[in-house]
């Protein structure tokens, strides 16, 4: 089967840095998204990988290794306007999006 | 700034009842979702459409039907609705390239009473 891998809920504290990681096994491999999904609201795109590497853009930066099933999304400098739930997509060979559940990040003063 | 419109924002019906979900987005994309989602779960691929005439059953079982007549509108509709059915409604398009993010609409919240 189909599956993406988040943890559920992470806490971090205001102007420090976090890392929330993304694990995934999926049939055919089209690329892997970063989705913002704030609490009652749409998700909103925040980056694209397809190749293995560090994609930065401004404070979030978006990490991809596709021999390990694995990415990250770092944010730095966290705002409390941070507090969201961040959602792992990856395209699979037919170009649909398997999602994971997304994590919940809790930002505290 | 994405131009894609979900209506009703909110709904609150009985059961039974049939109900229509609208979307409409003026960006020209082809490519068009229905996403079911419950609080801090998934997204769940209900139907989706390549085009006009385009219509597919995702990998969730639904009781629903949609439409693509026109690019820019890809209705859902219950013809019963059920209290199962009460979830957040989101609808998406993207353009037909193979990296084309998914733009969302804000949702539909439907209660079934």
């Amino acid at each position: 089967g189909q599956n993406i891998d988040q943890p559920t809920e992470m806490t971090a504290t205001e102007g420090a840095i976090v890392q929330i990681n993304c694990t995934y096994q999926t049939s055919g491999f089209n690329g892997l998204f970063w989705y913002q999904q704030h609490a009652g609201e749409a998700p909103t795109f925040l980056s694209y990988n397809v190749l293995d590497g560090l994609e930065e853009k401004g404070r979030f930066s978006s990490f991809l290794s596709r021999s390990k099933g694995y990415s990250y999304l770092l944010l730095k400098e966290l705002q409390m306007k941070d507090s969201a739930s961040y959602l792992c997509a990856v395209s699979d060979s037919n170009y649909q999006l398997i999602w994971g559940a997304g994590t919940k990040l809790i930002i505290k003063p | 700034e994405a131009d894609i419109y979900q209506t009703p924002r909110y709904l609150v019906i009985g059961t039974g009842k049939k109900i229509t979900l609208e979307c409409s987005q003026t960006m020209g994309h082809d490519k068009m979702y229905w996403y079911q989602q419950d609080p801090g779960m998934e997204l769940h691929l209900i139907h989706y459409s390549y085009g006009v005439n385009s219509t597919e059953k995702g990998d969730l079982s639904s009781e629903s039907t949609v439409s693509r007549i026109r690019t820019e509108h890809f209705p859902l509709t219950l013809e019963s609705a059920r209290p199962s059915h009460t979830s957040q409604y989101l609808c998406a398009s993207s353009a037909l390239t193979d990296t084309g993010e998914l733009f969302f609409g804000e949702g539909s919240r439907l209660t079934v009473l």
